[in-house]
């Protein structure tokens, strides 16, 4: 069974600080990962995606994959209080059909 | 403006009705997918369709039937088969890797 593994927090920061979100993953042929936020009661928002290893920054936002350790990160600098909600972590599978998702890590930011 | 609708918002059904949900998309993307949420849980694929008139099962597509007659059209029917119908619905469609969600369809079944 492939598998997307997150911690479910909640991880509480303070605005301002950076918050750091991590994933796992079970298929080693997984090559495209992805990071949607999803507010309470609302549907997933596509924020980001890497399908290289290395960083990649987007404003405040910074994806980090490591395919050797299969682990990816999401980084979110100055944290707003407007970014708590719950980050999901997908990865595409080999086949390149459908996403597998984790099931969530809630953040919580407090001004 | 282009986008993914799914109707309606929310959605209540007496048990042993067949209910159906809409989703349509105006990207021109080729792929649609539909997925399942339940509190507390990740999303869980049911079906998903990369051409018209062509679609798979995802891991949970027991109790659901779809069809896709159309690009911008990949209705989902939830069967009295489910067992557990009550959940929130969402619906994606892609061009390349990335997929973009509609605003979802919340069924409760009593």
């Amino acid at each position: 069974q492939k598998e997307v593994e997150q911690n479910s927090g909640p991880l509480s920061v303070p605005e301002g600080a950076i918050a750091s979100l991590n994933c796992t993953y079970s298929d080693r042929g997984s090559q495209s990962f992805f990071w949607y936020r999803q507010y309470s009661g609302k549907s997933p928002e596509l924020i980001m995606s890497i399908y290289s290893n290395g960083d990649k920054e987007d404003g405040r936002f910074t994806a980090q994959l490591n395919k050797a350790s299969q682990y990816v990160s999401l980084l979110i600098r100055d944290s707003q209080p407007s970014d708590s909600a719950t980050y999901l972590c997908a990865a595409l599978g080999q086949a390149g059909t459908a996403l597998i998702f984790g099931k969530g890590t809630t953040l919580s930011v407090s001004s | 403006d282009g986008g993914i609708t799914q109707s309606p918002k929310y959605l209540f059904r007496k048990e042993g009705q067949n209910v159906t949900l809409s989703c349509e998309q105006n990207l021109n993307h080729d792929a649609m997918y539909w997925y399942r949420q339940d509190p507390g849980q990740g999303l869980r694929l049911i079906y998903y369709s990369q051409i018209v008139n062509d679609f798979q099962k995802g891991d949970i597509a027991e109790g659901y039937s779809v069809s896709r007659e159309k690009k911008e059209s990949f209705p989902l029917t939830v069967t009295s088969a489910q067992k557990n119908p009550t959940a929130f619905y969402l619906c994606a469609s892609s061009m390349g890797y990335e997929q973009y969600f509609g605003p979802g369809t919340r069924l409760t079944v009593t």
